[in-house]
C-alpha cells in the first residue's frame, strides 16, 4: 500500500514569493491534516478536513495560507506572500475511522522542506 | 489535551533495552497515551498507545503507572535505526480524528 505522498520534497523562494505544496494521502482515508514543523519543535496543524470539508483551521494564519481538498482526495496548501518566518517542514498526514489497526492512526508524509529566503 | 514532559535527550546502547520515560500528571480518566516517533528527515510514525493497562506490540512496549500520572516507553532491543525523536502525546479519546498536539519529544540515540 503506497504512503501519503507529497511533493515537491524541497522548495526554496525568496520572501514575497508565493508557494505551493501538494499531498496525496493514502486511498480510502477521508481525514487529511496539514501540519507545520519549525526546527526543533514537534509538529503542529494547520488545517484538518473530512472529505472535502475543513472541519478545524483555527490554526491556519488565514491572511496568507489557504488550502483546498478538491473532491475530497488530493490537497493543496498554499501560502502567498512567504514570509522569512514560514521556513519549516510542512507535513501531510491522512487517517480513516478504520486505518491500520488503531482506530483514527495518522500516517504522515516526508513532509516539504521550504526555505524562504 | 494534558501536557505532557519528556527529557530532552537520551543514549541508549545498541543491542539495550531504551526506556523513555513521560510525565502526564494531570492526565484525566478519559485521555489515552499515544507515542510516535520521527527519524530524521521523514514524518511521525504511530508505536503505541493505551489507557491504563501495559501494552506491548511488534514494536515497543508500554508501561503505564497506576495512578496513570507518568508511563515509560520501552524498546527491548534498541538498533541504530531507532536513533528518532519520540513524542509521549496526551489525547482524549473521543478525540476520534482531531489533530495531534505534539511537544518537543525526547531525541534517543541509539550509540553503537
Amino acid at each position: 500500500e503506497a504512503g501519503v505522498v507529497q511533493s515537491p520534497r524541497y522548495k526554496i523562494i525568496e520572501k514575497k514569493q508565493p508557494v505551493a505544496f501538494w499531498c496525496n494521502p493514502i486511498s480510502g482515508h477521508n481525514t487529511l491534516y496539514w501540519y507545520r514543523q519549525n526546527l526543533g519543535q514537534g509538529p503542529e496543524l494547520l488545517i484538518r478536513y473530512e472529505n472535502e470539508e475543513a472541519v478545524d483551521d483555527s490554526q491556519l494564519p488565514k491572511d496568507r495560507f489557504s488550502a483546498e481538498r478538491l473532491k475530497g482526495v488530493d490537497s493543496t496548501l498554499k501560502i502567498q506572500p512567504a514570509e522569512l518566518g514560514d521556513s519549516a517542514v510542512y507535513l501531510c498526514a491522512s487517517s480513516s475511522r478504520t486505518s491500520g489497526a488503531r482506530s483514527y492512526e495518522q500516517y504522515f508524509g516526508p513532509g516539504t522542506r521550504l526555505t524562504v529566503t | 489535551d494534558a501536557k505532557t514532559t519528556q527529557p530532552t535527550s537520551m543514549d541508549c546502547a545498541e543491542g539495550r533495552a531504551a526506556n523513555l520515560p513521560c510525565n502526564h500528571s494531570t492526565i484525566s480518566g478519559n485521555e489515552y497515551v499515544y507515542w510516535y516517533r520521527q527519524i530524521h528527515s521523514q514524518g511521525p510514525q504511530y508505536i503505541i498507545h493505551g489507557l491504563k493497562n501495559n501494552e506491548t506490540n511488534e514494536m515497543a512496549s508500554l508501561i503505564i503507572t497506576e495512578d496513570r500520572k507518568s508511563s515509560t516507553l520501552i524498546l527491548p532491543h534498541a538498533t541504530l535505526r531507532d536513533t528518532a525523536v519520540y513524542y509521549c502525546i496526551v489525547r482524549y479519546s473521543g478525540g476520534g480524528a482531531d489533530g495531534l498536539t505534539f511537544g518537543k519529544g525526547t531525541h534517543l540515540i541509539i550509540q553503537p
